[in-house]
């Protein structure tokens, strides 16, 4: 079936350091797998996306690396700042709909 | 704001009552989604359009809910005899066809009592 795991749940680090969250899906047809920020009360902001086609997307202190083999993605963020802390979710594309991840509640201590 | 907007943006209801949302997708965009979230969880799908054309639904949608989109631009999502389970935040978003990327609005946040 379509599924989506995301670990960790909860993620802490200091200001300035690296964040990593890893996802792993289970259709190895999905080809599309966007990353959301959600802070409290708001949205879901797109931050970056990847397509199967290529491995690894940059934009800033934010990456994206996608491994189809082993199906799974990861969304590493660098020198990280108090206005990264939000919950982050990973989605990968079924057909034309999105299935999400539980989600990744980021803190990042100043 | 050109972005995806929803009304209203809470609502507060008693068990058994009807409810109905709107959505408003990014002007042009043919394909709309909806999706519910609640707490501490992603969005679930719960359908989608193309145009005013209903393309596809989740098993999450009972026969309670019904959406619409009559002209193939903003939609409604209803809810009828509402359940306290139902209670969560309903997501919209839309996109190009042919497009992966969606564009969330805020959501219409319900409470059920």
């Amino acid at each position: 079936g379509e599924n989506v795991e995301q670990h960790p749940s909860t993620l802490s680090v200091q200001e300035g350091d690296s964040a990593v969250i890893k996802c792993t899906y289970s259709d190895s047809a999905s080809n599309y797998f966007p990353w959301y920020k959600q802070e409290l009360g708001k949205r879901p902001q797109l931050i970056i996306d990847i397509r199967s086609n290529v491995g690894e997307k940059k934009d800033q202190r934010i990456a994206v690396t996608l491994n189809k083999t082993a199906k799974h993605f990861s969304l590493h963020i660098t020198e990280t700042q108090p206005e990264d802390s939000a919950v982050y979710f990973c989605a990968a594309c079924y057909g034309n709909k999105l299935v999400f991840g539980a989600g990744t509640i980021l803190r990042v201590k100043s | 704001d050109t972005g995806v907007s929803q009304d209203p943006r809470h609502k507060i209801t008693k068990r058994g009552q009807n409810v109905t949302f709107r959505c408003d997708p990014i002007s042009e965009h043919n394909r709309l989604y909806w999706y519910r979230q609640t707490l501490g969880q992603g969005p679930e799908f719960l359908t989608y359009f193309q145009n005013e054309a209903q393309l596809e639904k989740s098993r999450l949608l009972s026969d309670r809910f019904s959406a619409e989109r009559p002209k193939g631009s903003f939609s409604t999502l209803e809810i009828q005899r509402t359940e306290q389970g139902d209670s969560a935040m309903y997501l919209c978003a839309s996109s190009f066809a042919g497009k992966e990327t969606q564009y969330f609005g805020p959501g219409t946040r319900l409470l059920v009592l």
